[in-house]
């Protein structure tokens, strides 16, 4: 039973460009949250997604972030023009269908390492 | 919201020496789960316990839910032990963890 996957695993990318993080959940899993981690910092959140919809965003910055749990394939983080204060550890979780949040253990992908150059 | 903050924020052992981490919430929680974070960045979920006690192998967690704490206990700790601990709960709404700023242990043979 595969675990939550997340690719690539390390991104480079130079300030001004796109970066694009993928997330392919558990099996059977229709729940997705996005997380950030800084340098030695915590994990803060950032979205939670169910399929075709987005259900808390309150943790994504205003502008050039965007995520989306389409009906087929992964769920997809998006920075647009990214600069040097993107660089993080990017991480996925997914947790099973139910009442998400009061039984549901989530479950994390390994992250995806953005650096801007 | 939710605050959460962990005890104490760095811990240096000897191998096979005992230790009990603390996490304390603000409010009253569903969901509490403890991971460990190893040295290559990896999450690991080690416990699901918004109340009561489990245990797996050499480690342990209890949670009191009145009184707004968790412990995890590390027996006859080893270097593969090595890592950041976090606590996390879950928000009011249930659709974002919270986590504290996490315990980094550091083990030496």
């Amino acid at each position: 039973n595969a675990g939550v996957m997340q690719n690539p695993r390390h991104l480079v990318r130079r300030r001004g460009q796109e970066a694009r993080l993928r997330c392919s959940p558990m099996k059977g899993h229709s729940h997705v949250y996005w997380y950030r981690q800084l340098p030695e910092e915590g994990l803060k959140f950032m979205v939670y997604l169910q399929k075709e919809n987005i259900i808390d965003e309150s943790g994504m910055p205003k502008e050039r972030f965007s995520a989306e749990f389409p009906k087929e394939g992964p769920s997809i983080l998006r920075i647009q023009q990214v600069v040097r204060g993107d660089s993080a550890a990017y991480f996925c979780a997914s947790s099973p269908p139910g009442v998400a949040g009061f039984t549901d253990t989530q479950y994390f992908g390994p992250g995806t390492r953005l650096t801007v150059l | 919201g939710i605050q959460v903050e962990q005890s104490p924020p760095d811990l240096i052992l000897q191998e096979g020496a005992n230790s009990t981490l603390r996490c304390n919430f603000s409010d009253s929680v569903n969901n509490l789960q403890w991971f460990h974070q190893n040295p290559w960045g990896q999450l690991i979920n080690l416990f699901y316990i918004p109340s009561g006690t489990k245990q797996n192998g050499r480690l342990s967690a209890t949670t009191v839910a009145t009184e707004r704490y968790s412990l995890l206990y590390i027996s006859s700790s080893q270097t593969t032990d090595s890592g950041v601990y976090f606590c996390a709960v879950f928000n009011q709404a249930g659709t974002a963890l919270i986590f504290g700023k996490g315990t980094t242990l550091s083990v030496s043979s």
